[in-house]
């Protein structure tokens, strides 16, 4: 079956303690992409990839890191967590065609965050 | 900047009433576009899109959109809801000169009283 995955769908962390988000999918997609979203301000890009190697900062990166070492994989690191980082974030992929991205992106199920 | 506005945050609507969610880009250059759908507690969900060709497009469950390029719009509509379309629905855009990011809208919530 054709999917996003992303782990762990839960997360309750405290301030300062680094944590990793894992996100897969196996479409062979070469666009990856982390978003964040909260009440009132739908879904803001955090960072995107458009293959190996190869990414760049979407709207809100501070404080977020991430890799692209293997095609499937597109993990969302947060070196030292802040409250304000409390958030629901998705994982989304696409396909890309000559010159961009132009396709509909398949989401992950989400990953529930919450910084105390 | 680029942006797209969905000028409805909460719509509630009665079960058989017609819907239309508002959805405006500003942007004049070439646009890809797209409505998902995030049931409560899910992930989003490609409800339909337009690249080119007929301006109506029909996708699942009975949804549709119009684009009218004048307006710079992309509204969504379904002429009869049902208890099961209580969502969030977003609007969302690809500009061609910069695909390499989609644009979201802030989204607007549907709750259907049954």
């Amino acid at each position: 079956e054709a999917q996003v995955t992303q782990n762990p769908r839960y997360l309750i962390t405290v301030t300062g303690k680094k944590l990793t988000v894992t996100c897969s999918q196996n479409m062979n997609h070469e666009y990856m992409s982390w978003y964040r979203q909260d009440p009132g301000l739908g879904l803001r890009q955090i960072y995107y990839s458009m293959n190996v190697e190869v990414t760049d900062k979407g709207d809100v990166p501070e404080g977020y890191k991430v890799s692209r070492k293997e095609k499937r994989n597109f993990p969302l690191i947060l070196e030292s967590p802040s409250p304000n980082q409390t958030s629901l974030y998705f994982c989304a992929s696409s396909l890309v065609s000559s010159g961009g991205i132009y396709n509909e992106q398949f989401f992950g199920p989400g990953t529930r965050l919450t910084v105390l | 900047a680029q942006s797209v506005s969905q000028h409805n945050h909460h719509v509630i609507l009665s079960e058989a009433a017609s819907l239309e969610l508002g959805c405006n880009y500003s942007y004049g250059g070439t646009v890809n576009l797209f409505w998902y759908v995030q049931y409560p507690g899910q992930h989003l969900q490609l409800l339909l899109k337009y690249f080119s060709g007929d301006p109506l497009v029909k996708g699942i469950k009975g949804f549709e959109a119009e684009f009218i390029k004048s307006k710079f719009s992309f509204n969504l509509r379904k002429p009869s809801v049902q208890w099961s379309d209580t969502a969030e629905y977003f609007c969302a855009v690809i500009p061609y000169s910069s695909a390499s990011k989609i644009i979201f809208g802030s989204g607007t919530r549907l709750s259907i009283r049954p």
